[in-house]
């Protein structure tokens, strides 16, 4: 397997335009998780699913952010409209069995909003 | 969730063991110890874990304190390879959240 893929892997955009980002966990992982890192607050976990269910998303800042997994292969986040402070890394990790086991993290998306 | 404790900055020679600490003294029974490490512009890589006994892969070896209140991260011969962000976790295996929060970690030098 590839590991996990992320696209894209740099996006620069303007204030106000809608950013989508996007995942495809490992095969066969039931669990996938976003994370957002920053220098000032490291890695923040924003949203989880597990079988293509969003499980906890009590950790997405704002309205403006918003995730889904259409199916077992394939997730996006979402920010509109994008503000200069979403500007981070942005992480997708899978795992085949949560907390049991371990995740596997894409190469992440550095996003910029000017 | 229980907390996490780990020194800021740790340096230490290739080729000779490192021996990186992690306290967490409210850890309860029902808590997993994950180590993960971020070397530089990358996603976090999974390293270990373990819930009571020491635990032993091709990376690394975790050593857990009989009251598990603390652990060590240990790695037998460290290269430049291994310089990196180091993160001690714990996750609740008895039916709580499923993901990981990531502290601030330890950031391991390795000399030449």
């Amino acid at each position: 397997d590839a590991g996990v893929i992320q696209s894209p892997r740099h996006e620069v955009t303007e204030m106000g335009q809608e950013v989508t980002l996007r995942c495809k966990p490992i095969s066969g992982h039931d669990y996938l998780f976003w994370y957002r890192q920053t220098m000032m607050r490291g890695l923040e976990l924003l949203i989880y699913f597990n079988n293509n269910v969003p499980i906890d998303d009590s950790g997405m800042p704002e309205d403006r952010f918003s995730a889904k997994m259409p199916n077992a292969s394939f997730s996006t986040l979402k920010i509109q409209p994008s503000e200069p402070r979403d500007s981070a890394v942005y992480f997708c990790a899978s795992s085949l069995m949560g907390v049991f086991t371990e995740a596997f993290f894409g190469q992440g998306t550095r996003l910029t909003v000017v | 969730d229980a907390k996490t404790t780990q020194p800021n900055s740790m340096e230490s020679n290739e080729e000779e063991p490192v021996h990186l600490p992690c306290n967490h003294s409210t850890i309860s029974g029902t808590d997993y110890i994950h180590w993960y490490r971020q070397l530089p512009s990358q996603g976090p890589e999974y390293v270990i874990h373990g819930l009571t006994s020491n635990v032993n892969n091709r990376m690394a070896s975790l050593a857990i304190a009989e009251d598990r209140k603390s652990s060590t991260l240990i790695l037998h011969r460290a290269t430049l390879r291994d310089a990196a962000v180091y993160y001690c976790i714990l996750s609740d295996s008895g039916g709580g959240a499923d993901g990981l929060t990531f502290g601030k970690g330890t950031h391991l030098i390795i000399q030449p």
